[in-house]
């Protein structure tokens, strides 16, 4: 039984440049989250689908930042246009629904430059 | 808004000791309430957790109090081991199996030094 996985692990970037990560889920999990972590702080919540439907996006989902989850497996978080407040550890965790709770990954942490 | 406060935000005990880190919260619809442990460069990993209708959890090592009235709860690591030293966060979300987004604290860092 393998855990949540993100890829990459580490990401460094220049100001301005279009990341991507992915995250994939635990095996049958059908619910997916993604987090924001900045250094010294809890996770704070951006977005979370069951399988392919988003559910619900954060405030803190600004324009830049897209999430998709297109077979219900997989996902990928994009952000456009990164800026240095984007700096943070990205983390994704994912539940069955009705059971609960949520597993973490060990997360990308971003950079910008 | 913080919409759960957890304090202290760090403590350092002797091993052996029993390191309480405590949380309080607001919105009355929260419906479960976990506690996460955090290694650094590790993701958080879920340690214990308890739904308001129980007024304590234990499991190994690790209690969990739970005062629905006050809207407090808090963990309680029994004989802590140097290995426990670790960053501890409480949660909260809505429905009663953690599985809508969860809200955190901001997190204690323990040590336990031998």
């Amino acid at each position: 039984d393998t855990g949540v996985s993100q890829d990459p692990r580490h990401k460094i970037t220049k100001r301005g440049q279009n990341v991507t990560f992915r995250c994939d889920p635990i095996s049958e999990h059908n619910r997916l989250y993604w987090y924001r972590q900045t250094l010294g702080q809890g996770p704070e919540f951006l977005t979370y689908f069951q399988n392919e439907a988003q559910l619900e996006k954060s405030r803190l989902l600004s324009d830049r930042f897209s999430a998709e989850r297109p077979k219900g497996s997989f996902s990928t978080l994009e952000i456009q246009r990164t800026e240095q407040g984007d700096s943070a550890m990205y983390l994704c965790a994912s539940s069955l629904d009705g059971e609960g709770p949520q597993h973490f990954g060990d997360g990308t942490r971003l950079s910008i430059l | 808004q913080q919409q759960v406060k957890q304090s202290p935000q760090s403590l350092i005990v002797q091993k052996g000791g029993i390191p309480i880190i405590n949380c309080a919260y607001e919105n009355t619809a929260f419906d479960y309430f976990p506690w996460y442990q955090q290694f650094p460069g590790k993701g958080p990993a879920l340690l214990i957790a308890i739904r308001p209708d129980v007024s304590e959890k234990k499991e190994g090592r690790f209690t969990i109090s739970f005062n629905k009235s006050a809207k407090q709860f808090s963990l309680h690591i029994m004989d802590s081991q140097p290995g426990d030293s670790a960053t501890y966060f409480c949660a909260a979300s809505m429905g009663n199996s953690g599985n809508t987004p969860l809200v955190f604290g901001k997190g204690t860092r323990l040590s336990v030094i031998a």
